[in-house]
């Protein structure tokens, strides 16, 4: 069964700091993975995918993660927080083994950028 | 409207009462999932509705009653809930049979409340 692991609950960071937020996965076959972000009282919007082809990929406001398939990791990096990127960040896997599709989502990552 | 909307946005219901909660989809797919988010756990997957069957039951309780008329409706109809449902219900669509079926678009959710 595919898994996802986020291996920090929290993080805070001060204003204008770089910010790693960790995602590994189990998978035994090809993988499409995901990262959402869930702003408060919100659904969660899609921040940036990983298909297939280049193995970093971006989003829109400056976050990027970098698909590594020997250390089975998905990280979420930016160089340079804003307050306006405190939210909780989800990584997720897409799961095709009962013949439909469904994501499995790690637990989350509250990212807490202070002034 | 586009995306997905869910209504009520809020919802407090007594343990003895019936309510449903609908989600619509304007996005021409024909996936749709509910998810259970409760404080401090992960996404718990409920449902999932492929072509309009439905292909997951997580061992979701019974006072739990899924309805998929179209593929674009998507009902959560509540009766005799308990104190422990009180989470916010996220429903979510993505395109069924495609490559990109691996990614899932979400509402806003219901915030539901049992006293």
């Amino acid at each position: 069964a595919q898994s996802v692991t986020q291996l920090d609950s929290q993080v805070p960071v001060f204003e204008e700091a770089p910010v790693e937020l960790r995602c590994n996965y189990s998978s035994s076959v090809s993988v499409y993975l995901f990262w959402y972000v869930q702003y408060p009282n919100q659904g969660l919007q899609l921040l940036l995918k990983y298909l297939s082809g280049s193995t970093l990929v971006e989003s829109i406001n400056g976050f990027e993660a970098e698909f590594n398939k020997s250390q089975t990791s998905f990280h979420l990096r930016k160089p340079s927080v804003h307050i306006s990127d405190t939210a909780e960040y989800f990584c997720a896997v897409s799961d095709f083994s009962g013949g439909y599709n469904k994501l499995i989502f790690g637990a989350g990552t509250r990212l807490a950028v202070h002034p | 409207e586009t995306g997905v909307t869910q209504t009520p946005r809020h919802l407090v219901m007594g343990m003895t009462n019936k309510k449903s909660l609908k989600c619509e989809q304007h996005l021409g797919h024909n996936a749709m999932y509910w998810y259970k988010q409760s404080a401090k756990k992960p996404l718990e997957l409920m449902f999932v509705y492929s072509l309009e069957e439905r292909v997951e039951n997580n061992s979701v309780p019974s006072r739990f009653s899924p309805e998929c008329p179209n593929s674009s409706h998507l009902f959560l109809h509540l009766h005799t809930l308990q104190p422990e449902d009180s989470a916010l219900y996220l429903c979510a669509s993505s395109p069924a049979g495609t490559a990109l079926a691996y990614e899932q678009y979400f509402g806003p959710g219901t915030r539901l409340t049992v006293t």
